[in-house]
């Protein structure tokens, strides 16, 4: 089972269309989850942190389970701007500095008009 | 600009030549972090440093590779002996704290991309 896994993709959906992504970790001690965002051959930035209570930033919101080990964003009322790789984002607890973050490959998203 | 920065943006070698990246961490940061990105693959961790420390390289190909963050100046990943399998996007990212329970993200600079021909 891989680190993290996430939907493959691609996502096309009209502007103002609600889509969800998944992500899923295999590492039950894992602390600390993200949502960065990668357009095409540019940085990795940074989305949103993902708190075990739930976190909502504007018209994205993010949900964190970790009884099933399951991340989810979720982009309400999508712009053109929004087409870009979503990659979740775990901590790796593989040593006792415990500072890795381990990537998923990513979701392609594409918002059209 | 106060975010990470990375130089070059491009580098071109060839089989067998050394190649040399550089990385300026965030104004304040301590914690240097080196990730490669293959081409229609995940970002995959190489090496964290702290300033004159590798805290930890479990990523870092075991030979042609090596990191240092000296006292002064950027860190620097250095590839040895080039091969045409290294030709990928090398980002660097830094933090404010080591992300082990803190919870801080790492912000990433634009990135390295070398190609070897």
């Amino acid at each position: 089972r891989k680190e993290v896994e996430q939907d493959p993709g691609p996502f096309n959906v009209p502007e103002g269309a609600t889509v969800a992504f998944n992500c899923t970790y295999s590492n039950s001690a894992s602390q600390s989850f993200f949502w960065y965002r990668q357009d095409c051959r540019k940085e990795p930035k940074l989305l949103m942190s993902v708190y075990s209570s739930g976190n909502e930033d504007g018209r994205f919101t993010a949900q964190l389970n970790r009884a099933s080990q399951y991340i989810s964003l979720l982009i309400r009322d999508s712009k053109l701007s929004d087409s870009a790789t979503y990659l979740c984002v775990v901590n790796s607890l593989a040593n006792q500095a415990g500072t890795a973050l381990i990537f998923g490959k990513g979701t392609t998203l594409s918002v059209s008009s | 600009n106060a975010g990470v920065m990375q130089n070059p943006r491009h580098l071109v070698r060839r089989r067998g030549q050394e190649a040399r990246l550089r990385c300026s961490p965030m104004k304040g940061h301590s914690h240097v972090y080196w990730y490669r990105q293959l081409p229609e693959e995940g970002l995959k961790f190489m090496v964290y440093l702290q300033k004159e420390n590798i805290i930890d390289e479990s990523g870092m190909p075991k030979e042609r590779f090596s990191a240092e963050f000296p006292k002064e100046g950027p860190s620097i990943l250095r590839i040895q002996q080039v091969v045409r399998g290294d030709s990928a996007a090398y980002f660097c990212a830094s933090s404010l704290e080591g992300v082990r329970g803190s919870g801080q993200p790492q912000h990433f600079g634009d990135g390295t991309r070398l190609s070897i021909l």
